[in-house]
């Protein structure tokens, strides 16, 4: 079973900062199966990044997904306030889901 | 507009069961894998169970095989989950997810999820 480690836990960054959020994985697999979610506070998930790098729809352009392998990276250009979140990485594409353990986004 | 309403949640002792049952509209019900994940309270989240479209394949993960049943009635647009032998580490939002036309295993619409407490 392929595992997800997702770091930092916690980042802390001030508007308009470049935030990076890592998603590890135990073995290799195909970037198309890889998503990236945002969770607000008091609120579901919701689909951000699919196939690694493609934004889904109404992802602003700040947000882009990139990697292969097992390294695979979230990068939130310029933080906005509304971007304070958890963030999970998604492995799909086959009988079961994996997700990372979240990376938490304050906003200093 | 795609909804999904989950609702049977509520406090149930361990050992208990309980159903679950996510309304969905806005999209052809019938064409879509669905799929139910779970997150413990300030926890991260946990896949559970998936369904195909059609009913012809059906996951769960280890956690639950055995204690909770997945099923779907295409003609009421409904997806459920039966949960047997609760634990207290059921303990969760429970979410409803359509799984994408591309593939049933990336989730692009959730509901808001119904809570599930098993206490005594």
């Amino acid at each position: 079973e392929i595992v997800l480690t997702q770091s930092p836990g916690t980042l802390s960054l001030s508007p308009g900062e470049r935030a990076t959020l890592s998603c590890r994985a135990s073995q290799i697999f195909s970037s198309s199966y890889l998503a990236w979610y945002q969770q607000k506070p008091g609120q579901a998930p919701r689909l951000l990044i699919y196939g690694a790098s493609s934004r889904a729809a109404g992802t602003p352009d700040r947000f882009s997904g990139s990697g292969s392998g097992t390294d695979f990276t979230l990068t939130i250009s310029r933080l906005e306030p509304e971007d304070l979140a958890v963030y999970y990485c998604q492995r799909y594409g086959s009988s079961s889901l994996t997700f990372g353990g979240g990376t938490k986004v304050e906003i200093k | 507009e795609v909804q999904l309403v989950e609702s049977g949640g509520g406090l149930v002792r361990p050992g208990g069961s309980l159903r679950l049952s996510c309304a969905a509209s806005g999209f052809t019900f019938s064409s879509y894998t669905m799929n139910w994940v779970r997150q413990a309270p300030g926890k991260g989240l946990e896949w559970v169970s998936s369904i195909t479209s059609d009913d012809s394949y059906i996951y769960y993960a280890d956690s639950v095989k055995g204690r909770f049943t997945i099923s779907r009635d295409n003609a009421r647009n409904s997806l459920y989950l039966q949960m047997n032998s609760l634990r207290a580490e059921d303990t969760a939002v429970y979410y409803c997810a359509r799984g994408s036309y591309s593939s049933g295993w990336l989730l692009d619409y959730w509901g808001q999820g119904t809570l599930v407490t098993v206490s005594s």
